[in-house]
C-alpha cells in the first residue's frame, strides 16, 4: 500500500512569511509525529498526535509553531513569522497502534529553506 | 527527558569487514531500541528493533545488542557492502502512547570502500 507522503517536497520561502506542510499518514495509522532535522544533525521529536489530539507537543520549539490533525488523517505543520534557523527537513511519521508493534514509518520529508 | 548518544560520527570500513555503532541512553524507562538508515536525500527506514525484554536479535547480515544495565545498545553489521553506504541512526523511546516519541542519537555516517 502507499506509504506516508508529504507535499510540498522542497519550500523555499522569505524570511517572515508563513508556511503550511502537509503530511499523509499511512491509512488506518492513528499515531502521527512530527520531527525536524537539520542539516547534518539528528531527528528532533516536535510533536505527537493520536488521532486528532495531540497530547504532546514538548518538541515545538517557539509559539510560531503550530499543527492540526483532522479526521484522524492528515496533519498540518504551520510555521508563523519564518526565521532563517527554521531551515531544516521536517519529517512526517505514522504508526499503527497496538502494545506490540512500535515501528514509525517516516514519509520523504519537506525540504524547507528560509531566505 | 531521554538523551541518546551516538558514536563514531563517521565510519569507513573496507567491503567484507564489520561496522559497530554503539550509542547510549539516559532514561531507564525507554523500552524501545530501533536503528534507521538513511542515505542520501531518502527517508529513514528501519532496519532492525528490539525490546528491553531481549538482549539481541539478528537479521541476516545485521545484529542489535542491548545492556539494561549499562543503558547501552549496540548495531552490528557484517560482511559489509557498498550500498551499506548510508548514515544510521539509533533511537530510544519508552513505548506506546504519549512515550512513544522517538528520540534520536546524531547519527554515524558509515562508508564501505572497496
Amino acid at each position: 500500500g502507499a506509504g506516508v507522503s508529504q507535499s510540498p517536497s522542497n519550500k523555499v520561502t522569505e524570511k517572515g512569511k508563513d508556511v503550511e506542510l502537509r503530511c499523509d499518514p499511512i491509512s488506518g495509522h492513528t499515531a502521527l509525529y512530527w520531527y525536524r532535522q537539520s542539516l547534518g544533525q539528528g531527528l528532533e521529536f516536535l510533536i505527537y498526535f493520536q488521532g486528532n489530539s495531540a497530547p504532546d507537543k514538548s518538541g515545538l520549539p517557539s509559539d510560531r509553531f503550530s499543527a492540526e490533525r483532522t479526521g484522524g488523517s492528515v496533519s498540518t505543520l504551520t510555521i508563523q513569522r519564518t526565521q532563517q534557523e527554521d531551515s531544516a527537513v521536517y519529517l512526517c511519521a505514522s504508526r499503527t497502534q497496538g502494545a506490540s508493534y512500535n515501528e514509525q514509518f517516516f514519509g520523504p520529508g519537506t525540504r524547507l529553506t528560509v531566505l | 527527558g531521554e538523551n541518546v548518544e551516538q558514536h563514531p560520527s563517521t565510519l569507513s570500513v573496507q567491503e567484507g569487514d564489520s561496522a559497530v555503532i554503539k550509542c547510549t541512553y539516559s532514561d531507564s524507562a525507554s523500552n524501545y531500541f530501533p536503528w534507521y538508515k538513511q542515505e542520501l536525500g531518502k527517508r529513514p527506514q528501519l532496519i532492525i528493533d528490539i525490546r528491553s525484554n531481549v538482549g539481541e536479535k539478528k537479521d541476516q547480515r545485521i545484529a542489535v545488542t542491548l545492556n539494561k544495565t549499562a543503558k547501552h545498545f549496540s548495531l552490528h553489521i557484517t560482511e559489509t557492502q557498498p550500498e551499506d553506504s548510508a548514515v544510521y541512526f539509533c533511537a530510544a523511546s519508552k513505548g506506546t502512547g504519549t512515550a512513544s516519541k522517538l528520540t534520536f542519537g546524531t547519527g554515524t555516517r558509515l562508508q564501505v570502500t572497496l
